[in-house]
C-alpha cells in the first residue's frame, strides 16, 4: 500500500514563475491537507480539502496560492508569481476520514522542496 | 488558539543512552491528541507516537515513551537505548479532538528539537 506520494520532490523556480505541487493521497483516503515548513520552523497548516471541495483554507496566504483536489487525479497546490519568501518545504498529508475519526492519525508525504531563485 | 512550545532547540546523547525531549502546550480544550513526529535528514515526517488526552496511561512504542502530565500541559518524549538512526528533528504536535467544535483535523506544531545521537 503506497504512502502519500508527492511530486516533484525538489522544484526550482525563478521569481515570478508558477509552481505546481502535486499530492496523491494514500489509497482509500479522501481527505487531503497541505502544510508548509519554513526554514527553522515547524509545519504550519495551509488548507484542508476533500474531493472537489475546499473545507478550510484559513492557513493559505490570501494571494497567489490556491489548492484543488479534483474528482480524478491528485491534489494540486499552485503558487503563482513566486517570491523568495515562498521557498519552503510543502508537505501533503491524508487521512481516510476526518482526522479525528481516524484516531487523529494523519499520514504525511515526503514533502516537496521549493526553491525560488 | 493552541500553542506548542519546545524549549530545547538542540540536544545530543550518546548511543545506547536515554534522552528526554520536552514539550509544553497551551489549550482550553479538554479533548485533544498529542503527537511526536520525527524528521530525519531525508526530511520525511514520520509519526513516532500519539497520546489521547482522555487516557491516563502514557503511550509507549518500543523504545519511545511519553510522560503526559495533563494538569501541567506537558508532553515529553523519552527515547531509550538511543540509536544512530534516531538522529533527527523531533516535532511535538497538538490536535483538537472530536466534538470539541474546533478544527479537529489541524495539527499545531512546535518549532522542533534537533537530536543528535553520537557514537
Amino acid at each position: 500500500n503506497a504512502g502519500v506520494m508527492q511530486n516533484p520532490r525538489h522544484l526550482v523556480r525563478r521569481r515570478g514563475q508558477e509552481a505546481r505541487l502535486r499530492c496523491s493521497p494514500m489509497k482509500g483516503h479522501s481527505h487531503v491537507y497541505w502544510y508548509r515548513q519554513l526554514p527553522e520552523e515547524g509545519l504550519k497548516f495551509m488548507v484542508y480539502l476533500q474531493k472537489e471541495n475546499i473545507i478550510d483554507e484559513s492557513g493559505m496566504p490570501k494571494e497567489r496560492f490556491s489548492a484543488e483536489f479534483p474528482k480524478e487525479g491528485p491534489s494540486i497546490l499552485r503558487i503563482q508569481q513566486v517570491v523568495r519568501g515562498d521557498s519552503a518545504a510543502y508537505f501533503c498529508a491524508s487521512s481516510p476520514r476526518l482526522g479525528a475519526l481516524t484516531g487523529n492519525t494523519i499520514y504525511f508525504g515526503e514533502g516537496s522542496w521549493l526553491t525560488v531563485v | 488558539a493552541q500553542t506548542v512550545t519546545q524549549s530545547q532547540p538542540e540536544m545530543s546523547v550518546q548511543e545506547a543512552e536515554t534522552v528526554t525531549l520536552s514539550c509544553t502546550y497551551d489549550t482550553s480544550e479538554n479533548n485533544y491528541y498529542l503527537f511526536w513526529y520525527k524528521q530525519p535528514p531525508s526530511r520525511q515526517m514520520i509519526l513516532v507516537i500519539r497520546q489521547e488526552a482522555y487516557k491516563q496511561q502514557n503511550a509507549t512504542e518500543n523504545r519511545f515513551s511519553v510522560n503526559f502530565q495533563k494538569a501541567a500541559k506537558s508532553f515529553s518524549l523519552k527515547i531509550s537505548d538511543s540509536q544512530l538512526g534516531d538522529t533527527a528533528m523531533y516535532f511535538c504536535a497538538f490536535m483538537v479532538g472530536f466534538n470539541s467544535g474546533g478544527s479537529n483535523y489541524k495539527l499545531t506544531f512546535g518549532k522542533g528539537t534537533l537530536l543528535t545521537v553520537n557514537p
